[in-house]
């Protein structure tokens, strides 16, 4: 199985929709949850870190179900400028000791006017 | 521009040659990371750095790569006798102890 899981997309949804992502991640021992925003041809940016009771930041929603080893990505009244790559990325404590974070494949959103 | 800067942003080579990345990181960061990302997918993690020690490797990282930070400060990513599936994206990031990781723009190889 792989380490992280993430619908790779697209996503085509029409502007104001609401659209969710989940990324599924395999190792219990995860300890820290982002997303990550790309846009094409440049770099990865944090977009929130994900906390256990859930966090919102504006229209979007990030929510952690350690259960069943998911995080969620909730954008609300999405716009034009939300069009991008989302990647989720965990950071776990490594089999050296140290931190590393670790990204899914990205799921690619565009919103359509 | 205060952010964490890659050099160069772009390299067309031929295969078998040999190439250097350079990274500098954010001043006050002790973390530097090497990552690879190909189109499609996320960044896949190379190597990393705390001050001038490298303390973890991929087991994506061939004989042919190697990195050094060596006064802690910035870092150089080499390829030896590149190959075409060497042909990618090399983000370097840096952080503080642990804290936000911020990315460069990458340095986009080619192999031809």
């Amino acid at each position: 199985r792989k380490e992280v899981e993430q619908d790779p997309g697209p996503f085509n949804v029409p502007e104001g929709a609401t659209v969710a992502f989940n990324c599924t991640y395999s190792n219990s021992a995860s300890q820290s949850f982002f997303w990550y925003r790309q846009d094409c041809r440049k770099e990865p940016k944090l977009l929130m870190s994900v906390y256990s009771s859930g966090n919102e930041d504006g229209r979007f929603t990030a929510q952690l179900n350690r259960a069943s080893q998911y995080i969620s990505l909730l954008i609300r009244d999405s716009k034009l400028s939300d069009s991008a790559t989302y990647l989720c990325a965990f950071k776990r404590v490594s089999n050296f000791g140290n931190e590393k974070l670790t990204f899914g494949t990205g799921t690619r959103l565009t919103i359509i006017p | 521009d205060t952010g964490v800067s890659q050099d160069p942003r772009h390299k067309i080579t031929k295969r078998g040659q040999n190439v250097t990345f350079r990274c500098d990181p954010i001043s006050e960061h002790n973390r530097l990371y090497w990552y690879r990302q190909t189109l499609g997918q996320g960044p896949e993690f190379l190597t990393y750095f705390q001050n001038e020690a490298q303390l973890e490797k991929s087991r994506l990282l061939s004989d042919r790569f190697s990195a050094e930070r060596p006064k802690g400060s910035f870092s150089t990513l080499e390829i030896q006798r590149t190959e075409q599936g060497d042909s990618a994206m090399y983000l370097c990031a840096s952080s503080f102890s642990g804290g936000e990781l911020f990315f460069g723009e990458g340095s986009r190889l080619t192999v031809l």
